[in-house]
């Protein structure tokens, strides 16, 4: 069956320091991979896009890689800040489905100490 | 400014009352769909439409409705309300399914069923 995996459910680091969030997936031919950012009781909000084609793709501090080979993403955010704290969550398209639909993983919680 | 509305954002019901949430977005976005989130669970899909008066099941459409009679508004009925439909909904929309873009999604609505 298809799946998504986000490693981790929890993910507590320092500020400063470059926190590194992982999401794998099977039996998915994704054309796309998307991540969002969530916060407590709130909709979730569109970080970054990366295309199949794409290797890396990168916003500010924030920096996607997403490897179709091991099935896997890796979202990294450099030099973490306390207000970064958030829920992060990963979404696939499958490639050529007729519904188009965003499928989610269960999300890691970022928490950033100061 | 760009957004998706529901109502009401908390609501208290008994079980077996029918009730309905709306969703709005003012982006003309054709596809709309909902999810609800569940601790450990994450967002599941519920129904999506891909357009005007095309509607199909998510993953757990079980006990729900929804219909799109207008491109803005893509409400969710439960016609016999149950405990185990106690969760955070969240209504989102996209320009089109299978297209690479973000998903906007809106301030959610918790739901509790006694």
């Amino acid at each position: 069956s298809q799946k998504i995996e986000q490693n981790s459910e929890a993910l507590n680091i320092q500020e400063g320091k470059t926190a590194t969030l992982t999401c794998n997936y099977t039996n998915y031919s994704p054309a796309y991979l998307q991540w969002y950012r969530q916060d407590p009781g709130r909709g979730p909000v569109f970080l970054l896009l990366i295309r199949e084609n794409e290797k890396e793709k990168r916003k500010e501090r924030l920096k996607v890689t997403f490897d179709t080979t091991l099935k896997q993403s890796l979202f990294h955010i450099t030099a973490s800040q306390p207000a970064d704290s958030a829920t992060y969550l990963c979404a696939l398209s499958n490639y050529g489905g007729s519904q188009g639909n965003l499928i989610f993983g269960k999300g890691t919680k970022l928490s950033v100490k100061p | 400014e760009a957004q998706v509305t529901q109502n009401p954002r908390y609501l208290i019901t008994v079980t077996g009352k029918k009730l309905t949430v709306t969703c709005s977005q003012n982006m003309n976005h054709e596809y709309m769909s909902w999810y609800r989130q569940d601790p450990g669970l994450g967002l599941r899909q519920i129904y999506y439409s891909m357009n005007v008066e095309v509607t199909d099941k998510g993953d757990v459409p079980e006990g729900y409705k929804v219909s799109r009679k207008e491109k803005r508004n893509f409400p969710l009925i439960l016609e016999s309300p149950s405990p185990n439909q106690t969760s955070l909904y969240f209504c989102a929309s996209s320009i089109r399914a299978g297209e690479n873009t973000e998903a906007f999604f809106g301030q959610g609505t918790r739901l509790t069923v006694v």
